[in-house]
């Protein structure tokens, strides 16, 4: 089977920096990606690490250990339009690629 | 660029109703996917295809089939609706394993079963 955990909610005030971590379970890893979801909206892509280390793109960066089987999605200089859903997702090679996602971050940004 | 277009936005079914839902993508990406929300919830996979004339079993499959006849479309079809399959469905496109892990998704398509 497959598992992804991540905390279920976080809160933090502008200008912080927050940190949102996601622990997996699965066969034929291939990659993990981070999605941004605003309420009543689509997922839209973030960043993706399909190799271990530091991913940077521009306010967000993620970061991945294949060997703990651990990421995270880093939020710097937060504003009041980052209050979304947060969502790690597994990507696997086993036919094809298919994409599990966790079960989703709530992150509130307070002023 | 229209991107991943779904149809229709919104449907109420009666238990035991079909209905179809359209997925169009026009970035010619060999890989989609369709997936379900529920409040609160993450994404489950319910079928994905890897290209034309194929597809293949996610998560939660049961109650669902689909079809990818022409590359640029993904059918998500429901049989016999029942009221555990009110959700929010959600399309997604990927060029492959080439796509560096990004999901191209819809807007959604809000189905309520009574």
């Amino acid at each position: 089977g497959q598992s992804l955990e991540q905390p279920s909610e976080v809160t933090a005030v502008e200008g912080a920096i927050v940190q949102i971590n996601c622990t997996y379970q699965t066969s034929g890893f291939y990659g993990l990606s981070w999605y941004q979801q605003h309420d009543g909206g689509a997922p839209t892509f973030l960043s993706y690490n399909g190799l271990d280390g530091l991913e940077e793109t521009g306010r967000f960066s993620s970061f991945l250990s294949r060997s703990d089987s651990y990421g995270y999605l880093l939020l710097q200089e937060l504003q009041m339009k980052d209050s979304a859903s947060y969502f790690c997702a597994v990507s696997r090679a086993d036919y094809g690629q298919n994409f599990v996602f966790g079960p989703g971050t709530r992150l509130s940004v307070l002023p | 660029n229209a991107g991943v277009t779904q149809t229709p936005k919104f449907r109420v079914l009666k238990t035991g109703q079909s209905m179809t839902l359209l997925c169009a993508q026009d970035m010619n990406h060999e890989y989609m996917y369709w997936y379900r929300q529920d409040p609160g919830m993450g994404l489950r996979l319910i079928h994905y295809s890897v290209g034309e004339g194929t597809t293949a079993k996610g998560e939660v499959p049961d109650g669902y089939n689909v079809s990818r006849l022409k590359k640029q479309n993904f059918l998500l079809g429901l049989e016999s609706a029942a009221p555990s399959q009110t959700s929010v469905y959600f399309c997604a496109s990927s060029p492959g394993t080439g796509g560096a892990g990004e999901l191209f998704f819809g807007e959604g398509s809000r189905l309520t079963v009574l």
